[in-house]
Parts: C-alpha cells; sequence; structure tokens
C-alpha cells in the first residue's frame, strides 16, 4: 500500500518567517495531493491542492510544489502568522473515490 | 464552499451502550463518504469507505461488526459504535466527496469526540 511520510513533526517559526513542510509517497500512481489544516479539537480543513500534472500552485501566502519524479511535494507558507499555527497534514491519493493516505502531521507553532 | 456536518460534536456514554454518529453532506451529494479514527496527537486513520446503496468497505483490522456504518442517501451516512468500551473513545471524522465535481477532493466534517466511560 501507500507509504506517505512527512518532515518535519514539528516546526517553530518567529511571526513573519517562512515555514516548510516535506512529504515523500511510495505509489507511482497517486496523482492528487491535497494538504490540510487542523486546529485543536476540529476536523481537518483543506487549504491547497495540487495534481500530478502541475508542478507548483500558490494560493496567495500558501504554495505547494510536487516533484513527481522523486516522488516528493511540500507546503510553503510565507509570511506565517500566529493563526497559522496549527497541525498540518499531506495526504495522498490515485484519485477518483480512492482512499487518502495522510502524513503523519507537522505541528506549526508560530511565534509571535 | 463544500460544508460536511457531523452530530453529536461530542457524546459520553456508559461501557456497553451503542453510540451513533451521523456525517451529513449540507450543499453537495456524496456518494462516497469515509470515516476516520484519529487518537490525541496522531494523523487520521482510515476506517472505512462509506458507499451510498451498498456495503462499506472496511479497512483491515477494523471490525465490521462493532462498527456499523450506514449510507442510506447521498446526503447521510451514519457510524454507530456497538457495544462500546473504554478503548473505543476516540475522535471520529467523517469526509465526503462531491459526487457532482471534483471527485478527489474530501471535505472533513469537524468531528465527533466520544468517550466511553
Amino acid at each position: 500500500g501507500e507509504n506517505v511520510e512527512q518532515h518535519p513533526s514539528t516546526l517553530s517559526v518567529q511571526e513573519g518567517d517562512s515555514a516548510v513542510i516535506k512529504c515523500t509517497y511510495s505509489d507511482s500512481a497517486s496523482n492528487y495531493f491535497p494538504w490540510y489544516k487542523q486546529e485543536l479539537g476540529k476536523g481537518p480543513q483543506l487549504i491547497i491542492d495540487i495534481r500530478s500534472n502541475v508542478g507548483e500552485k500558490k494560493d496567495q501566502r500558501i504554495a505547494v510544489t510536487l516533484n513527481k519524479t522523486a516522488k516528493h511535494f511540500s507546503l510553503h507558507i510565507t509570511e506565517t502568522q500566529p493563526e497559522d499555527s496549527a497541525v498540518y497534514f499531506c495526504a495522498v491519493t490515485p484519485g477518483g473515490y480512492q482512499k487518502v493516505t495522510f502524513g503523519t502531521g507537522t505541528k506549526l507553532q508560530v511565534i509571535p | 464552499g463544500a460544508v460536511v456536518s457531523q452530530h453529536p460534536s461530542r457524546v459520553i456514554c456508559k461501557s456497553g451502550t451503542s453510540v451513533k454518529i451521523e456525517c451529513r453532506s449540507l450543499d453537495f451529494q456524496a456518494t462516497t463518504m469515509f470515516w476516520y479514527r484519529q487518537f490525541p496527537k496522531q494523523s487520521l486513520m482510515l476506517m472505512a469507505t462509506s458507499n451510498e446503496g451498498s456495503k462499506a468497505t472496511y479497512e483491515q483490522g477494523v471490525e465490521k461488526d462493532k462498527f456499523l456504518i450506514n449510507h442510506a442517501s447521498l446526503t447521510l451516512s451514519t457510524l454507530t459504535v456497538t457495544s462500546a468500551h473504554p478503548e473505543d473513545s476516540s475522535f471520529y471524522i467523517c469526509s465526503a466527496s462531491d459526487s457532482g465535481t471534483t471527485q478527489e477532493t474530501q471535505y472533513f466534517g469537524p468531528g465527533t469526540r466520544l468517550l466511553v466511560l
């Protein structure tokens, strides 16, 4: 089955700095890569996603890059703010209605 | 955006009782819904895939007789934890894919905190 590794497990940055979270996966059939933000006691919220025919996608302060050859993708958050503090999960799926495999999560702390 | 609700948000029950959790897609139809379980400080673990009008598909190690799933309509899936025990205490989260648009995107509910005493 699919194996997704996520690093780092915890990340502390000063407000205004950038944060980068990386994920690797094993199944070359995977072609959809969403990122979720989960605040304490809440369900995951989709923040950005990328499909295998795209190498990079940006939405304001958030960007995701994908290297399908190397089977890794990364989340980039620029100009971090305290409200960015949360747990971030990468995820991988072959697409369609097939199940999603989640990374182990990264706890991001933005220090004011 | 697509909204998924769950009810109840938290429930406390006695050991041996059954608990039903509802997952609804509020503004879209969902042929497929997913049920996850999450322990503190851990990632989401897929329990089962719920398919409208057919039997759910359970992940390896998940007891189908323990965790009953019903997906009777395109907007509602239910998870019933039968004969709950303290080890069933966890955060249960559902997700749904919009059947009418992009199939890959899963939208998550707010979760249900279950505590079995």
